[in-house]
This record gives structure tokens, C-alpha cells and sequence, in this order.
């Protein structure tokens, strides 16, 4: 059962350039969708979320694009910073009010390099 | 900053023993979830839980499962029997109340279980 997929478990970057992590979905019901960032040890932070009426909300260093007619999200960090060195999971729900589960992705491991 | 607090933060048991994992949601949520992480694997949901009734679970949140919020502060899960393949990362997660214009679900650091 795969309705989040993150296809790449692992991204380099150099510090200061952009990191692009994305996320394609399946379930064409989601219309809510999550960016969570996760250090070892610790839960998943919330990031940054989009709902399905948008195709980008920007936060900051963090951007998430969405293409809803080839269920696609992305996350763009600009600039990259060591500290953004986490595990980036996306998240799809299929309402926006409180009370429903998340489906998660497997989670794209990012490091920047100094 | 509010934040979610899980205890233990590693539990150890025998294979057919009942376990109980504790979370302190952020006080003024009124949603709770629970998900698991096996090892290398995607974090899933198990159960939801508003109004102290379960309004979401998944197949995984079988008979072997329960939640129960004791007071108002705790919400718990048990798992009654556990098995090797229940050892996994729990989550606790809460968010705010129905109707909020965003449903992020805050996590707090898990409870590892390990299930030997």
C-alpha cells in the first residue's frame, strides 16, 4: 500500500545550493499534504503543508510545489544549510480538518555538506 | 513551545506480555493519534482518537490494540500480547481541535519497543 512514495532515500547537497526532495502520491482523494522533518532520536517536526487549492506555498528557506494532475509535491530548501541534514518525509491526507490519519512516505535522507 | 511527550522512551518486553506505551498530548488538542515505525520502514498510522472514542484505525489496530485516554492529561496505547513483529518506533501524535484551518499533528519522540 504505496499512496506516498518518495523514490529517493538518500540526497547530497552542497551548503548554499538548493535541495529538491519530492514526493508522488497515487490516491487522487488526498488534498492536504505535509512536509515533516525528522532527526535521529526525535518524532517528525512539522515543516511546511500545501492544500490542494494551491500548487506552491513558501515559508522561508522552504517552498512546496504541487502539481495535482501529475500527483507530484516537491520541497525546495534554498539556501541548503548543514542543520537542514534530516530525514524528509511528505505526508497526503484526504480532508483538512483535524482527526485524519496521514499516510507517509518512506522518507528522503538529505545531508548538506559544508 | 508545547511539545508531546512520550514515556519510556525505550521499552523491552517478552514475547505474549502486555505493554503500555504513555503520551502526553499538548494540552489544549483534542486529537490524538498513534503510528509505528518498523525499522527501515514508513511510519503508518494505527488509530485516532477525538472525544474519547476511536474515529480512525487502521488494519494494523487489531484486537491486540487499545487506546484509552485515563485522565486529562494521558493517552495511552496497550498493546495485550505483544508479538516479535509489534517492535517498532511508536509515535504519539495530538492536534487541534475539529475545524482547525490546518490539521498538523505534532509528534512527540517515540517509544521504542522491542519485543524480544
Amino acid at each position: 500500500d504505496q499512496q506516498v512514495k518518495q523514490n529517493s532515500p538518500s540526497l547530497s547537497v552542497q551548503e548554499g545550493r538548493i535541495s529538491i526532495l519530492n514526493c508522488d502520491y497515487t490516491n487522487s482523494m488526498f488534498d492536504y499534504f505535509l512536509w515533516y522533518k525528522k532527526y535521529p532520536a526525535e518524532g517528525p517536526t512539522f515543516l511546511i503543508s500545501i492544500s490542494s487549492i494551491k500548487d506552491k506555498n513558501e515559508d522561508g528557506r522552504f517552498t512546496v510545489f504541487l502539481n495535482k494532475s501529475a500527483k507530484h509535491l516537491s520541497l525546495h530548501i534554498v539556501p541548503s544549510q548543514p542543520g537542514d541534514s534530516a530525514v524528509y518525509f511528505c505526508a497526503a491526507s484526504t480532508r483538512v480538518g483535524a482527526g485524519n490519519q496521514f499516510y507517509f512516505g518512506t522518507g528522503t535522507s538529505l545531508t548538506v555538506i559544508p | 513551545e508545547p511539545e508531546v511527550t512520550q514515556t519510556p522512551s525505550h521499552q523491552v518486553t517478552q514475547m505474549g506480555q502486555e505493554v503500555i506505551l504513555r503520551c502526553v498530548p499538548i494540552s489544549n488538542h483534542l486529537y490524538f493519534y498513534w503510528y509505528r515505525q518498523i525499522l527501515g520502514q514508513k511510519v503508518e498510522f494505527l488509530v485516532s482518537f477525538y472525544n474519547n472514542e476511536i474515529s480512525e484505525k487502521s488494519e494494523i489496530f487489531d484486537d491486540q490494540f487499545s487506546v484509552e485516554r485515563p485522565d486529562g492529561s494521558n493517552f495511552t496505547l496497550k498493546i495485550r500480547s505483544t508479538k516479535l513483529e509489534d517492535s517498532a518506533m511508536y509515535f504519539c501524535a495530538s492536534s487541534e481541535r475539529k475545524g482547525a484551518a490546518k490539521n498538523i499533528q505534532y509528534f512527540g519522540a517515540g517509544t521504542r519497543l522491542s519485543v524480544l
